[in-house]
């Protein structure tokens, strides 16, 4: 069981806008900057999103992050087929041990 | 180009010991905190261990506190992670993660990983 609770599963068609949450509390990512990694099969985890709204270069600005209070969001603008992957929301609690939610497995149907 | 190349995983049977190795280069490893990621087989991403940029200040999970030891060598831009005692629930790809600041705050370059597997 995660500290930080991610919905298992999410799905949507190639255009289509989606959003995963990230919900944590007030001792990790009400206090500290979340990030977000995106991996696809096969491959090991990529930054997407970091200090909760920033990407890092390279990165299409079809991505975009946001937090509010004890919760994170990502979102997929112009969903593609390339887009199928797990992601993963992360942040610090106060005593510095990271923290990975149980990811989200993304369908482009 | 940010590379990190991890090895010496392998199969060790349960209360062994194991140490883990993560070159690094295309970046001043100096200057970045390293962190090491494991993914048991089909599940999800754990944080294992992260170290400073001077290796002053260690982090570590409560799942391995007391049984893995990270260390670096600035001077050969190597992170090491010593995983002592170890137990069935420790197999997993293990990750080297680096940094994009001193002190832990967010994986912005990956390893391929590393697989270690205990098992009798």
């Amino acid at each position: 069981q995660s500290v930080l609770t991610q919905p298992p599963s999410a799905s949507g068609t190639p255009g289509q806008r989606v959003t995963i949450s990230c919900s944590g509390s007030s001792s990790n990512i009400g206090s500290n900057i979340v990030s977000w990694y995106q991996q696809l099969p096969g491959t090991a985890p990529k930054l997407l999103i970091y200090n909760n709204n920033q990407r890092p270069s390279g990165v299409p600005d079809r991505f975009s992050g946001s937090k509010s209070g004890t919760s994170a969001s990502l979102a997929i603008s112009g969903l593609q087929s390339e887009d199928e992957a797990h992601y993963y929301c992360a942040a610090w609690d106060a005593s510095l041990n990271g923290l990975f939610g149980g990811g989200t497995k993304l369908t482009v149907l | 180009e940010v590379q990190l190349l991890e090895s010496g995983g392998g199969l060790v049977q349960p209360g062994g010991s194991l140490t883990l190795s993560c070159v690094a280069s295309g970046f001043t490893f100096s200057d970045y905190a390293m962190n090491w990621v494991r993914q048991a087989p089909g599940k999800g991403l754990e944080w294992v261990s992260s170290l400073s940029h001077g290796g002053h200040s260690t982090y570590y999970a409560d799942s391995v506190k007391g049984r893995f030891t990270i260390s670096r060598d600035n001077s050969k831009n190597t992170l090491w992670l010593r995983m002592n005692s170890l137990r069935a629930e420790d197999t997993a790809l293990y990750y080297c993660a680096k940094d994009n600041y001193g002190y832990p705050s967010t994986f912005d370059f990956w390893g391929q990983g590393d697989m270690v597997t205990v098992s009798s």
